[in-house]
């Protein structure tokens, strides 16, 4: 059971948007930023959204983060089926002094 | 080019140990804070461990707190992973990261490709 919650998995066509959501507490998001990375299979994960709601260097606008007390969304637009991937939030945990990543959510474009 | 390199994954049998290296280039190491995160199959993104720029803070996950150490040489520029008692559990590609800036952010800009450990006798 992660400390962040994310839904398992989305799904939408070619073109459509999905939002993954990230839902936690005062203690990670609601008092520190979100990043959000984007994990291929074999590959080393990608930093998508750092600070909440910017854009890594090389980031297309249309990956785009928000935040709202205690949960963060990360929007994709005009879907790709190289967006294919698996997307996890995370924070840093100031009562746990941990790092806590989301469960991770399985990004499908049908 | 900032670039992470880990190296020292290998077969293991259950209770050994292993020591992971991700040696570091093209950015002033000693001024960042450093991560260690897995993914063990099927599983995951697992956050491990983090030590500060000037390894005056180490923290790790609760359940791995007493077999795992970190540590960092600033003058290699490498960061450390030592593992012992190892699980079968603790089969997984380690990452090494860096933090995004100066300071503490806690957010990891760049990863390394990853060093595969397999925990199996």
């Amino acid at each position: 059971q992660s400390v962040l919650t994310q839904p398992p998995s989305v799904s939408a066509a070619p073109g459509q948007k999905v939002t993954i959501s990230c839902s936690g507490s005062s203690s990670n998001i609601g008092n520190n930023f979100v990043s959000w990375y984007q994990h291929l299979p074999t590959t080393a994960p990608k930093l998508l959204i750092f600070d909440n709601i910017k854009r890594h260097s090389g980031i297309p606008a249309r990956f785009s983060g928000s935040k709202s007390g205690t949960s963060a969304t990360l929007d994709i637009t005009g879907l790709q089926t190289g967006d294919e991937a698996d997307y996890y939030c995370g924070a840093w945990d100031t009562s746990l002094r941990v790092w806590v990543f989301g469960g991770g959510t399985k990004l499908t474009v049908l | 080019e900032v670039r992470l390199v880990e190296s020292g994954g290998a077969v293991v049998q259950p209770g050994g140990s292993l020591r992971l290296s991700c040696a570091a280039s093209g950015f002033t190491f000693e001024d960042y804070n450093m991560f260690w995160v897995r993914q063990r199959p099927g599983m995951g993104l697992e956050w491990v461990s983090l030590i500060s720029w000037d390894a005056g803070a180490t923290y790790y996950a609760d359940s791995l707190r007493g077999r795992f150490t970190v540590s960092r040489d600033n003058s290699e520029n490498s960061v450390y992973l030592q593992m012992n008692s190892l699980r079968t559990e603790d089969s997984a590609v380690y990452y090494c990261a860096k933090d995004i800036r100066v300071g503490a952010s806690f957010e990891m800009d760049v990863w390394g490709q990853g060093t595969t450990v397999t925990v199996s006798s």
